[in-house]
């Protein structure tokens, strides 16, 4: 089983509409998580970080589930420039490797 | 403020030829990764520096791969005898410290002709 698992898509998203979808992690001492996006051809960049049980910024919404080991994002109001890949990233513990996940590509229509 | 920086941008070389990829990260930044991406695929992990600690060289996939951080800052990611798989692109991060948010570097894309 992988350390970060995640869907990899892709979901077609219209655009206006809300879309979501979840990351799980198999280390339950994990204890940091992350969500980057990553554009085609181009580096990561840090979306957001999900220290506690969850937080927003404006139209993402990032939440952690410890019991059940999966972080979620949600996007509402989607643009076209939210197409992307997400990629979901979790620390697990004071050593620094982070694992990174597959990630999940999401492509939003006009 | 200046952000991780990675060079040469492209670089083509003949399969048996060394390389030398260098990243500058973000200053003040302790901790140090490098990452390889290959078309399509997620990022595979190579090494990371912590500080004055010893690397952890635990994703180099052979010893044809090296990599140095002189004075904590400046990383140096060496492949020895280049072979057609080592196509990629490389990449290095930065972070504040060890477990935090890492921030990329815009890649070094390596084609072994």
């Amino acid at each position: 089983r992988k350390e970060v698992e995640q869907d990899p898509g892709p979901f077609n998203v219209p655009e206006g509409a809300t879309v979501a979808f979840n990351c799980t992690y198999s280390n339950s001492a994990s204890q940091s998580f992350f969500w980057y996006r990553q554009d085609c051809r181009k580096e990561p960049k840090l979306l957001m970080s999900v220290y506690s049980s969850g937080n927003e910024d404006g139209r993402f919404t990032a939440q952690l589930n410890r019991a059940s080991q999966y972080i979620s994002l949600l996007i509402r109001d989607s643009k076209l420039s939210d197409s992307a890949t997400y990629l979901c990233v979790v620390n697990h513990g004071s050593w620094g490797k982070l694992q990174f996940g597959a990630g999940t590509q999401v492509v939003v229509t006009p | 403020g200046a952000g991780v920086s990675q060079s040469p941008s492209n670089k083509v070389t003949e399969k048996g030829k060394d390389v030398e990829l260098r990243c500058d990260p973000i200053s003040g930044h302790t901790a140090l990764y490098w990452y390889r991406q290959s078309l399509g695929q997620g990022l595979e992990f190579l090494i990371y520096f912590q500080g004055n600690s010893a690397p952890d060289k635990s994703g180099l996939p052979s010893d044809r791969f090296s990599a140095e951080r002189t004075g904590g800052s400046v990383s140096t990611l060496t492949i020895q005898r280049t072979q057609q798989e080592d196509s990629a692109v490389y990449l290095c991060a930065s972070s504040p410290r060890a477990g935090l948010e890492q921030f990329f570097g815009p890649g070094t894309r390596l084609t072994v002709l």
